[in-house]
């Protein structure tokens, strides 16, 4: 089945400095795969996703780019800021199931001030 | 509106005790989904309820048992659970499939 690798399990970065985070994914058939950022004690928020057909998503400081043929995507934030603190997940939907997300061990994002 | 609302916040509850965890959405959303999350790893799936009628156990313990009472409302009865069913147990919702999912705040549960 499905298995979604992501690296590194924890960032540390300056404020201000660029922040990436790369998962890789197993099934060529994925076609879906969601950003969600979990801040302590609260549940994990949707902040960006990208379609299969699209390489590049962009939405103010966050974007996140696929490569197909890899079987790879990456979050990129840019211009960090305290309040990006917080896990990261990456996820994708394989096509043998439409509800089940398949999820990265999380990335613990640090920025120092 | 694209919240999802789970209430209690926080609970705690002895091994004998049965408890029901509640969660509303008003997005129009035709999927709901219970989640255990243990610290420091993701969510997983334990239930899945599409168009009010359940579509996926994760091979649950019949401890927890799901109810869809209508396509805004999902609970989770709790009872007899063990210590190590203390975690944050999370609500989410989509339109259809798992495609843009939105996530409750979660359910700090605690087994004593």
């Amino acid at each position: 089945g499905e298995n979604v690798e992501q690296h590194p399990s924890t960032l540390s970065v300056q404020e201000g400095d660029s922040a990436v985070i790369k998962c890789t994914y197993s099934d060529s058939a994925s076609n879906y795969f969601p950003w969600y950022k979990q801040e302590l004690g609260k549940g994990p928020q949707l902040i960006i996703d990208i379609r299969s057909n699209v390489g590049e998503k962009k939405d103010q400081r966050i974007a996140v780019t696929l490569n197909k043929t890899a079987k790879h995507f990456s979050l990129h934030i840019t211009e960090t800021q305290p309040e990006d603190s917080a896990v990261y997940f990456c996820a994708s939907i394989p096509p043998a199931s439409n509800y089940q997300l398949i999820w990265g061990a999380g990335t613990k994002l640090i920025i120092k001030p | 509106d694209t919240e999802v609302t789970q209430t209690p916040k926080h609970l705690v509850m002895g091994m004998t005790n049965k408890k029901s965890l509640k969660c509303e959405q008003h997005m129009g959303h035709r999927a709901m989904y219970w989640y255990k999350q243990k610290a420091k790893k993701p969510p997983e799936l334990m239930f899945v309820y599409s168009y009010e009628k359940l579509s996926i156990n994760e091979s649950v313990p019949s401890r927890f048992s799901p109810e869809c009472p209508n396509s805004s409302l999902l609970n989770l009865h709790l009872h007899a659970l063990q210590p190590e069913d203390s975690a944050l147990y999370l609500c989410a919702s989509s339109q259809e499939k798992a495609v843009e999912a939105f996530f409750g705040q979660g359910t700090r549960l605690t087994v004593v």
